[in-house]
């Protein structure tokens, strides 16, 4: 089983300030996802990634997969009290017909994000 | 609307008392999954589906069943639940290849007294 290990694992900041979640691997993963997931509800989809080096930005979010296909960033700017949640990395697996991963998703453990207003 | 739903959103058990979780979707995918959440570890794997009647073990498979017999349901079967199986549950939904968006059903809150 391939492992993802996520850091920070809690995160407590003020409004305004900047911040990065990171996501590692001694795997490779054929794509990276980062979700997003409030109280009581299931994680939601906020990006995939699947290019090496390949970055993305998403309003204040800038998420980038690394060259090698092993590790992922996600970066906010100006933080604000609206991005409080839980912030999940999930690595998919290679695809491989003869195999049996099919695209299986391995999350980290997940960052507690608080932003204070 | 795109939709993947649970039932019940909560539950309290005792040991042993078997008890089953329903999950269905509306965007015919054929790539289902089930899903515990506990603290500090994240999303771990408990079975999947590619498709009717295709069903394999995921990450932490042990004291749990599933089946698929229509393409919309997954529901997942716990014959004789323990304390550890306490956890947040989730079912999740996606097309075939695994780029794709993976759709999250609410959770189901499971404690086992």
């Amino acid at each position: 089983t391939q492992l993802l290990e996520q850091s920070p694992q809690f995160l407590s900041i003020q409004e305004g300030e900047n911040l990065t979640v990171y996501c590692n691997s001694s795997s490779v993963f054929s794509s990276l996802q980062w979700y997003r997931q409030e109280p009581g509800e299931g994680p939601v989809l906020l990006v995939t990634v699947v290019t090496g080096g390949e970055v993305k930005k998403l309003k204040r979010l800038t998420f980038q997969f690394g060259d090698a296909r092993k590790d992922s960033s996600l970066h906010i700017t100006a933080a604000q009290t609206g991005d409080t949640g839980l912030y999940l990395c999930a690595g998919s697996e290679s695809l491989n017909a003869g195999g049996t991963s099919y695209g299986k998703l391995t999350f980290g453990q997940g960052t507690i994000l608080t932003v204070h207003p | 609307e795109a939709q993947v739903t649970q039932n019940p959103r909560y539950l309290i058990t005792v040991t042993g008392k078997k008890l089953t979780v329903t999950c269905s979707q509306n965007m015919n995918h054929e790539y289902m999954s089930w899903y515990r959440q506990d603290p500090g570890l994240g999303l771990r794997q408990i079975y999947y589906s590619m498709n009717v009647e295709v069903t394999d073990k995921g990450d932490v498979p042990e004291g749990y069943k599933v089946s698929r017999k229509e393409k919309r349901n997954f529901p997942l079967i716990l014959e004789s639940p323990s304390p550890n199986q306490t956890s947040l549950y989730f079912c999740a939904s996606r097309g075939f290849w695994g780029q794709e968006t993976q759709y999250f059903g609410p959770g189901t809150r499971l404690l086992v007294l």
